[in-house]
């Protein structure tokens, strides 16, 4: 059965540093996002993709986080400048339609900003 | 804005026993409603979903119905097993967006 895989598993960083978190969909879908839970806390919806643009984001997607699709099976989020705030477990999914859609969910990667 | 509630955890239950896991929400016009479940080491998985008033979702003897007059969609199975121990997520998609919105997730432990 196809599924969503993320790389890597578990990602140690100082603050300050740049971090990309990478996902790759299943191959047919057209939809993709990022959610994050921070330990103890709910899942939160960070930013939809669609065409190679956001089509929706929430307000903890500022400027120093980014999407890119940088190639027809990747899709990645980029930290510009982590702070300690930012440590959490990244959850990538993917639907084959948008507001009608199943998401299907990859097994995250831990982020650990120290 | 939009929020999903459910019970704290964690719930600790014998084999066989009937579970509950209560989950209530708050959003405008009329959302659609999932559970999702998370075992160790894995990805959310939709485990059930219901998109308008009075439906009732239902997978691997789980069952929840949406109900707009209390705003709830508990998650109920009459007979849990060893395997059913998990994560279990309330989450709710508004009308008009792609955004999944969930609950903090509620930790299943079932004992033989």
């Amino acid at each position: 059965e196809p599924e969503v895989t993320q790389t890597p598993s578990h990602q140690v960083t100082q603050m300050g540093q740049e971090v990309i978190l990478r996902c790759v969909p299943i191959s047919n879908h057209l939809y993709f996002y990022w959610y994050r839970q921070i330990l103890g806390q709910k899942v939160e919806f960070l930013v939809s993709f669609y065409n190679n643009e956001i089509s929706e984001k929430s307000e903890i997607f500022d400027d120093q986080f980014s999407v890119e699709r940088p190639d027809g099976s990747n899709f990645t989020l980029k930290i510009r400048s982590t702070k300690l705030e930012d440590s959490a477990m990244y959850f990538c999914a993917s639907s084959e339609a948008g507001r009608g859609g199943e998401q299907y969910f990859g097994p995250g990667t831990r982020l650990t900003v120290t | 804005g939009d929020s999903v509630t459910q019970m704290e955890g964690p719930v600790t239950l014998s084999e066989e026993a009937f579970l509950t896991i209560n989950c209530t929400y708050t959003a405008t016009g009329y959302p659609s409603l999932f559970w999702y479940v998370q075992y160790p080491g894995e990805g959310l998985q939709l485990l059930l979903k219901a998109t308008k008033a009075d439906d009732k979702g239902s997978n691997k003897g789980f069952e929840a119905t949406y109900r707009k007059e209390t705003t709830s969609f508990h998650l109920e199975k009459g007979s849990v097993q060893v395997s059913d121990s998990a994560v279990y997520f309330c989450a709710l998609r508004n009308q008009a967006g792609t955004a999944l919105i969930f609950g903090k997730g509620t930790t299943l432990s079932v004992s033989s």
